[in-house]
């Protein structure tokens, strides 16, 4: 699976928009690009899935340039509750094993 | 909404014990998956397991480990012989179908503790 990086933590405060951006520069032509999130002592949850352009759901948006090298996880308005780990993965077709890195700690203030 | 549900929510265990952690998958999923996770660390991929037998396992997941899907509901993890390492958050996850989606869905995970 083609590696990740994203910032370790970001900081925001209720009512913004938090954008988190992954690097995914090896990424491969038949990778998705997926995002989840975990709250502490529980299980991963997907929140958004993407291969190219931009993917909007009821609880986010993906932003994905042409080049695919990166990805944006765009939360908008973010409250107390989206306090949690937010992982970037790329995964290739042939498995589905998800692999995760260390994920951006997102810390929303009142 | 349907959910995984795993049992017992925490196992405290001897060290040299054998452990089974339960799961109960989504009705209609077809792949079902254990990761760990130690504290303060990555989630890691364990094994993966579909039409009855394990499509993919990783280091991890050496001849301690096992898994079965004895009932057609439940799915399972068994460690034969714990190691005071073994001590994490164990997820199951299942997924409805493997072509081109990720999204999978994550019981609450047992604590295991290896004393």
């Amino acid at each position: 699976l083609a590696k990740t990086t994203q910032p370790i933590s970001m900081d925001s405060y209720e009512g913004q928009e938090v954008n988190i951006t992954c690097s995914h520069n090896n990424i491969a032509t038949n990778d998705y690009i997926t995002w989840y999130q975990q709250f502490p002592s529980q299980g991963p949850r997907f929140i958004i899935q993407g291969y190219k352009t931009k993917v909007t759901n009821e609880v986010a948006s993906l932003f994905i340039p042409a080049d695919r090298k990166s990805s944006t996880l765009s939360l908008p308005r973010v409250s107390l509750s989206d306090t949690a780990v937010y992982y970037c993965l790329v995964g290739e077709g042939d498995t589905d094993k998800l692999i995760f890195g260390t994920g951006t700690r997102l810390q929303v203030f009142p | 909404e349907p959910e995984v549900t795993q049992t017992p929510s925490h196992q405290v265990t001897q060290m040299g014990q054998e452990v089974i952690l339960r799961c109960v998958p989504i009705s209609n999923h077809l792949y079902f998956y254990w990761y760990r996770q130690i504290l303060g660390q990555k989630v890691e991929f364990l094994v993966s397991f579909y039409n009855n037998e394990i499509s993919e396992k990783s280091e991890i997941f050496d001849d301690q480990f096992s898994v079965e899907r004895p009932d057609g509901s439940n799915f399972t993890l068994k460690i034969r012989s714990t190691k005071l390492e073994d001590s994490a958050m164990y997820f199951c996850a299942s997924l409805t179908s493997g072509s081109s989606s990720y999204e999978q869905y994550f019981g609450p995970g047992t604590r295991l503790t290896v004393t």
